[in-house]
Protein backbone atom coordinates (compact mmCIF):
# COMPACT_ATOMS: atom_id res chain seq x y z
CA UNK A 1 0.00 0.00 0.00
CA UNK A 2 1.22 3.46 -1.23
CA UNK A 3 2.39 6.07 1.70
CA UNK A 4 -0.12 8.33 0.04
CA UNK A 5 -3.41 7.83 -1.47
CA UNK A 6 -4.86 10.13 -4.23
CA UNK A 7 -7.43 9.61 -6.46
CA UNK A 8 -6.46 10.00 -10.18
CA UNK A 9 -9.00 11.34 -11.58
CA UNK A 10 -10.57 12.52 -13.98
CA UNK A 11 -12.12 15.21 -12.39
CA UNK A 12 -14.39 17.52 -14.85
CA UNK A 13 -16.26 20.58 -13.31
CA UNK A 14 -17.79 23.48 -14.58
CA UNK A 15 -16.05 27.10 -14.92
CA UNK A 16 -16.61 28.61 -12.12
CA UNK A 17 -17.87 25.78 -9.29
CA UNK A 18 -15.69 24.50 -6.33
CA UNK A 19 -12.75 22.13 -6.77
CA UNK A 20 -12.37 19.58 -4.17
CA UNK A 21 -9.48 17.02 -3.90
CA UNK A 22 -7.87 15.20 -1.16
CA UNK A 23 -5.08 12.75 0.02
CA UNK A 24 -4.72 10.29 2.31
CA UNK A 25 -1.71 9.21 4.52
CA UNK A 26 -0.66 6.92 7.05
CA UNK A 27 2.76 8.17 8.05
CA UNK A 28 1.83 9.86 11.13
CA UNK A 29 5.42 11.16 11.38
CA UNK A 30 4.49 13.68 8.18
CA UNK A 31 4.33 17.12 9.42
CA UNK A 32 4.64 19.47 6.38
CA UNK A 33 2.21 19.27 3.75
CA UNK A 34 2.09 20.69 0.22
CA UNK A 35 0.04 20.94 -3.21
CA UNK A 36 1.69 21.17 -6.61
CA UNK A 37 0.08 22.22 -10.01
CA UNK A 38 1.55 20.57 -12.84
CA UNK A 39 0.74 21.63 -16.39
CA UNK A 40 0.88 19.09 -19.40
CA UNK A 41 4.54 18.45 -20.66
CA UNK A 42 5.08 20.79 -17.45
CA UNK A 43 7.24 20.10 -14.15
CA UNK A 44 5.40 20.39 -10.78
CA UNK A 45 5.16 24.10 -9.34
CA UNK A 46 4.26 24.61 -5.93
CA UNK A 47 1.09 25.80 -5.01
CA UNK A 48 0.51 25.39 -1.24
CA UNK A 49 2.35 24.89 1.91
CA UNK A 50 0.76 23.98 5.32
CA UNK A 51 2.26 23.06 8.09
CA UNK A 52 0.72 20.38 10.98
CA UNK A 53 -3.19 20.73 11.24
CA UNK A 54 -5.42 23.53 10.18
CA UNK A 55 -6.38 25.44 7.15
CA UNK A 56 -4.72 28.35 5.01
CA UNK A 57 -6.13 30.20 2.59
CA UNK A 58 -4.17 32.00 -0.32
CA UNK A 59 -6.43 33.72 -2.98
CA UNK A 60 -8.60 31.26 -4.30
CA UNK A 61 -6.89 27.83 -3.26
CA UNK A 62 -7.50 27.00 0.77
CA UNK A 63 -6.18 23.97 2.04
CA UNK A 64 -6.86 21.91 4.93
CA UNK A 65 -5.25 19.50 7.00
CA UNK A 66 -6.55 16.60 9.36
CA UNK A 67 -3.66 14.72 11.19
CA UNK A 68 -5.79 13.35 13.29
CA UNK A 69 -7.81 11.89 10.55
CA UNK A 70 -4.40 11.60 7.64
CA UNK A 71 -6.46 13.38 5.48
CA UNK A 72 -5.39 17.05 3.70
CA UNK A 73 -7.44 18.96 0.77
CA UNK A 74 -6.98 21.11 -1.45
CA UNK A 75 -10.41 23.45 -2.46
CA UNK A 76 -10.39 25.71 -5.39
CA UNK A 77 -12.95 28.05 -5.75
CA UNK A 78 -14.91 30.14 -9.12
CA UNK A 79 -12.72 27.33 -10.60
CA UNK A 80 -11.09 28.49 -14.50
CA UNK A 81 -10.27 26.70 -17.36
CA UNK A 82 -6.63 27.88 -16.89
CA UNK A 83 -7.06 25.74 -13.33
CA UNK A 84 -6.54 22.53 -15.20
CA UNK A 85 -3.95 20.61 -14.56
CA UNK A 86 -2.81 18.04 -12.30
CA UNK A 87 -2.94 18.12 -8.99
CA UNK A 88 0.03 16.32 -7.23
CA UNK A 89 -0.43 16.49 -2.51
CA UNK A 90 3.34 16.25 -0.83
CA UNK A 91 4.26 15.72 2.36
CA UNK A 92 7.65 15.41 4.40
CA UNK A 93 8.46 14.51 8.06
CA UNK A 94 11.26 17.00 10.44
CA UNK A 95 14.11 16.10 8.09
CA UNK A 96 12.05 17.63 5.67
CA UNK A 97 14.32 17.05 2.07
CA UNK A 98 12.56 13.98 0.86
CA UNK A 99 8.99 14.62 -0.08
CA UNK A 100 6.64 11.88 -0.64
CA UNK A 101 4.22 12.09 -3.38
CA UNK A 102 0.50 11.20 -4.26
CA UNK A 103 0.07 9.72 -8.06
CA UNK A 104 -1.88 13.36 -8.88
CA UNK A 105 -5.25 14.01 -9.67
CA UNK A 106 -6.01 15.53 -13.15
CA UNK A 107 -8.61 18.52 -13.04
CA UNK A 108 -10.60 19.50 -16.12
CA UNK A 109 -12.13 22.98 -15.84
CA UNK A 110 -14.73 23.01 -18.38
CA UNK A 111 -15.72 26.83 -20.07
CA UNK B 1 14.97 34.35 -15.49
CA UNK B 2 15.74 30.36 -15.93
CA UNK B 3 15.96 28.95 -13.02
CA UNK B 4 16.40 24.89 -13.31
CA UNK B 5 17.06 23.73 -17.02
CA UNK B 6 17.07 19.80 -17.79
CA UNK B 7 18.85 18.50 -21.38
CA UNK B 8 18.05 16.66 -23.14
CA UNK B 9 14.18 16.49 -23.51
CA UNK B 10 13.20 13.91 -25.75
CA UNK B 11 15.32 10.93 -25.84
CA UNK B 12 15.20 7.62 -27.15
CA UNK B 13 17.64 4.28 -25.99
CA UNK B 14 17.99 1.09 -26.85
CA UNK B 15 18.44 -1.55 -23.90
CA UNK B 16 21.49 -1.46 -23.04
CA UNK B 17 23.07 1.79 -23.99
CA UNK B 18 24.26 4.68 -21.67
CA UNK B 19 23.21 8.21 -21.02
CA UNK B 20 23.65 11.37 -19.22
CA UNK B 21 20.90 13.37 -17.97
CA UNK B 22 22.01 17.04 -17.08
CA UNK B 23 20.13 19.45 -15.00
CA UNK B 24 21.46 23.02 -14.15
CA UNK B 25 20.40 25.59 -11.94
CA UNK B 26 21.01 29.11 -11.31
CA UNK B 27 19.74 30.20 -8.06
CA UNK B 28 22.37 28.89 -6.17
CA UNK B 29 20.73 26.03 -4.28
CA UNK B 30 22.44 23.96 -2.27
CA UNK B 31 20.30 20.89 -2.99
CA UNK B 32 19.26 19.17 -5.71
CA UNK B 33 17.12 16.09 -6.52
CA UNK B 34 16.35 13.70 -9.19
CA UNK B 35 12.99 12.12 -9.32
CA UNK B 36 11.12 9.86 -12.21
CA UNK B 37 7.34 9.87 -12.35
CA UNK B 38 5.14 6.71 -14.18
CA UNK B 39 1.63 7.36 -14.77
CA UNK B 40 -0.12 6.69 -11.39
CA UNK B 41 3.05 6.65 -8.82
CA UNK B 42 4.09 10.03 -8.58
CA UNK B 43 7.12 11.25 -8.25
CA UNK B 44 9.51 9.13 -6.45
CA UNK B 45 13.40 10.30 -5.41
CA UNK B 46 16.17 8.57 -6.94
CA UNK B 47 19.04 10.29 -5.74
CA UNK B 48 19.40 13.54 -4.09
CA UNK B 49 22.65 16.40 -3.23
CA UNK B 50 23.16 18.48 -0.16
CA UNK B 51 25.73 20.32 -1.65
CA UNK B 52 28.38 20.41 -4.22
CA UNK B 53 31.00 17.09 -3.92
CA UNK B 54 27.54 15.37 -1.89
CA UNK B 55 25.36 12.46 -3.23
CA UNK B 56 23.05 10.21 -1.13
CA UNK B 57 20.23 7.54 -2.51
CA UNK B 58 16.62 8.48 -2.55
CA UNK B 59 14.07 6.11 -3.20
CA UNK B 60 14.79 4.05 -6.13
CA UNK B 61 18.29 5.01 -6.59
CA UNK B 62 19.10 1.23 -8.16
CA UNK B 63 20.10 1.24 -12.26
CA UNK B 64 20.96 4.84 -11.53
CA UNK B 65 24.40 6.96 -11.01
CA UNK B 66 25.04 10.97 -9.72
CA UNK B 67 27.60 13.37 -9.85
CA UNK B 68 27.66 16.70 -8.70
CA UNK B 69 30.64 18.12 -9.33
CA UNK B 70 29.47 21.85 -9.68
CA UNK B 71 27.08 23.59 -6.98
CA UNK B 72 24.99 24.66 -10.37
CA UNK B 73 24.76 20.97 -11.78
CA UNK B 74 23.60 17.15 -10.84
CA UNK B 75 23.90 14.70 -13.85
CA UNK B 76 21.88 11.40 -13.66
CA UNK B 77 23.49 8.70 -15.41
CA UNK B 78 21.95 5.59 -16.65
CA UNK B 79 25.34 3.14 -17.34
CA UNK B 80 23.06 0.10 -18.93
CA UNK B 81 19.52 1.28 -19.87
CA UNK B 82 16.86 -0.94 -19.33
CA UNK B 83 13.04 -0.75 -20.27
CA UNK B 84 11.98 -0.31 -16.87
CA UNK B 85 13.62 2.85 -16.78
CA UNK B 86 10.82 4.31 -19.59
CA UNK B 87 9.79 7.35 -18.16
CA UNK B 88 9.98 11.21 -16.92
CA UNK B 89 12.54 12.64 -14.78
CA UNK B 90 12.49 15.42 -12.95
CA UNK B 91 15.03 17.34 -11.57
CA UNK B 92 14.59 20.03 -8.73
CA UNK B 93 16.59 22.36 -6.65
CA UNK B 94 15.85 24.21 -3.15
CA UNK B 95 18.34 26.35 -1.47
CA UNK B 96 18.35 24.56 1.81
CA UNK B 97 16.71 21.32 2.71
CA UNK B 98 14.22 22.80 5.26
CA UNK B 99 10.65 21.78 4.64
CA UNK B 100 9.77 25.36 4.65
CA UNK B 101 12.16 26.02 1.40
CA UNK B 102 10.19 24.41 -1.96
CA UNK B 103 11.26 22.73 -4.14
CA UNK B 104 11.75 24.77 -7.94
CA UNK B 105 11.50 21.69 -10.30
CA UNK B 106 12.52 22.02 -14.23
CA UNK B 107 10.13 20.58 -16.90
CA UNK B 108 11.25 17.36 -17.28
CA UNK B 109 13.33 14.92 -19.75
CA UNK B 110 11.07 12.32 -21.26
CA UNK B 111 12.83 9.02 -21.85
CA UNK B 112 11.86 5.74 -23.69
CA UNK B 113 13.88 2.95 -23.85
CA UNK B 114 12.92 -0.03 -26.50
Amino acid sequence: QKEVEQDPGPLSVPEGAIVSLNCTYSNSAFQYFMWYRQYSRKGPELLMYTYSSGNKEDGRFTAQVDKSSKYISLFIRDSQPSDSATYLCAMTGAAGNKLTFGGGTRVLVKP
Amino acid sequence: NAGVTQTPKFRVLKTGQSMTLLCAQDMNHEYMYWYRQDPGMGLRLIHYSVGEGTTAKGEVPDGYNVSRLKKQNFLLGLESAAPSQTSVYFCASSYTGRSNQPQHFGDGTRLSIL
